[in-house]
């Protein structure tokens, strides 16, 4: 599988501080995308960023893409308990088509 | 009020049986998708559909199938032929063409007893 892979596997932070967390995959990209989803719910769109582009923001959040490197980083500033979910990244393969394939998620808890 | 809707949210099903998880939407997307997600996993891409009358088969498509006889509509059923199909599956949909986000569904939970 062309999955992405999410590092690391569970993060876990006070409230405040700033939340990263890294994405790597292995086959070139049109477009790459992070999403969150909060326990026992359906995801919600975050951010997408294009090949052509190194970096955005929205809001709090910050992603950087690095081509030469295949990866990806999600930056969450100024934490609040609610950012308390599972983030995801999803690439979209030059080979595959309109379709996304997800890695296996970042579990970001926020303590108060 | 638009969006996408997923039913049943919680489904219990015996070995044997067939169940169908229904998706319908309201945003006049082209693409619709069925992913499963097992616990602490990410998502798997079980079938998609970029127009009417038209899917392909994702990573993960035996012991599933799928119609898509309206662009509102994209049932998943879980035959029995799927040795293991306790999970949560989550339909998404998309404008379809060039890449972009997907919107998701609020998920069903199927339970194989």
């Amino acid at each position: 599988s062309q999955q992405g892979e999410e590092d690391p596997q569970a993060l876990s932070i006070q409230e405040g501080e700033n939340a990263t967390m890294n994405c790597s995959y292995k086959t070139s990209i049109n477009n790459l995308q992070w999403y969150r989803q909060n326990s026992g719910r359906g995801l919600v769109h975050l951010i997408l960023i294009r090949s052509n582009e190194r970096e955005k923001h929205s809001g709090r959040l910050r992603v950087t893409l690095d081509t030469s490197k295949k990866s990806s980083s999600l930056l969450i500033t100024a934490s609040r308990a609610a950012d308390t979910a599972s983030y995801f990244c999803a690439t979209d393969f030059k080979a595959a088509g309109n379709k996304l394939t997800f890695g296996g998620g970042t579990r970001v808890l926020v303590k108060p | 009020d638009g969006g996408i809707t997923q039913s049943p949210k919680y489904l219990f099903r015996k070995e044997g049986q067939n169940v169908t998880l229904s998706c319908e939407q309201n945003l006049n997307h082209d693409a619709m998708y069925w992913y499963r997600q097992d616990p602490g996993q990410g998502l798997r891409l079980i079938y998609y559909s970029q127009i009417v009358n038209d899917f392909q088969k994702g990573d993960i498509a035996e012991g599933y199938s799928v119609s898509r006889e309206k662009k509102e509509s994209f049932p998943l059923t879980v035959t029995s032929a799927q040795k293991n199909p306790t999970a949560f599956y989550l339909c998404a949909t998309g404008p379809g063409g060039a890449s972009g986000e997907l919107f998701f569904g609020e998920g069903s939970r199927l339970t194989v007893l």
